[in-house]
């Protein structure tokens, strides 16, 4: 049992380039989120998943895609880095829907826009 | 909207001294609160979550939160600091829905020998 797992652990991006972050979790969890964190910002939410083949955007959904076309992973997509998306992303996921349910986080993804 | 805020961005405790970090929510329904440890280069865990069963919730590490009604409030205490409480803790609601979790912007602990 891995928990949540997110590759790559670590990237170089020049300004303009592409990229996707992927997420997998094994345990069947149907909700699974995306943020990032910044310094002094806390965690903020880019977007989100309450099942596979749905999407919602979060806080800070701008200048990224997202896609959940199986249950276990989900994927964030940078069609076009640019410095203001340096920053360290982290995946979540969690039981549908109560609210008092935990949210189980991966080792998170450590990304350099130049 | 749901927020939450942590007052002190940074609190340095000596060994064996209280901890006391603290966090103020907003929310116009009865919130659901976390507290989350993030260690160095790692992801967060949850300490302990408040769910209305009990104002008095305890985590692991030794670490227990109060949920105050009156005082919006959620803070994190922990009677003996220990080397390992070396982190940053965030703070968090979720919204009614259950499908977004606000967190506050983290305060670090130092715990100086």
């Amino acid at each position: 049992n891995a928990g949540v797992t997110q590759t790559p652990k670590f990237r170089v991006l020049k300004t303009g380039q592409s990229m996707t972050l992927l997420c997998a979790q094994d345990m069947n969890h149907e909700y699974m989120y995306w943020y990032r964190q910044d310094p002094g910002m806390g965690l903020r939410l880019i977007h989100y998943s309450v099942g596979e083949g749905t999407t919602a955007k979060g806080e800070v959904p701008d200048g990224y895609n997202v896609s959940r076309l199986k249950k276990q992973n989900f994927l964030l997509g940078l069609e076009s880095a640019a410095p203001s998306q340096t920053s360290v992303y982290f995946c979540a996921s969690s039981y549908p829907g109560r609210q008092q349910e935990t949210q189980y986080f991966g080792p998170g993804t450590r990304l350099l826009v130049l | 909207a749901q927020s939450v805020t942590q007052l002190g961005s940074h609190v340095s405790v000596s060994e064996g001294a209280l901890v006391l970090l603290r966090c103020n929510y907003s929310s116009s329904v009865p919130p659901y609160l976390f507290w989350y440890v993030q260690y160095p280069n790692q992801g967060l865990q949850l300490l302990l979550k408040y769910t209305s069963a009990a104002t008095l919730v305890k985590g692991i590490n030794g670490f227990e939160a109060e949920f105050k009604k009156s005082e919006t409030s959620f803070h994190l205490t922990k009677p003996s600091a220990h080397m390992s409480d070396a982190a940053e803790y965030f703070c968090a609601v979720s919204d009614y829905s259950g499908n977004q979790f606000y967190f506050g912007t983290g305060t670090s602990l130092t715990v100086i020998p």
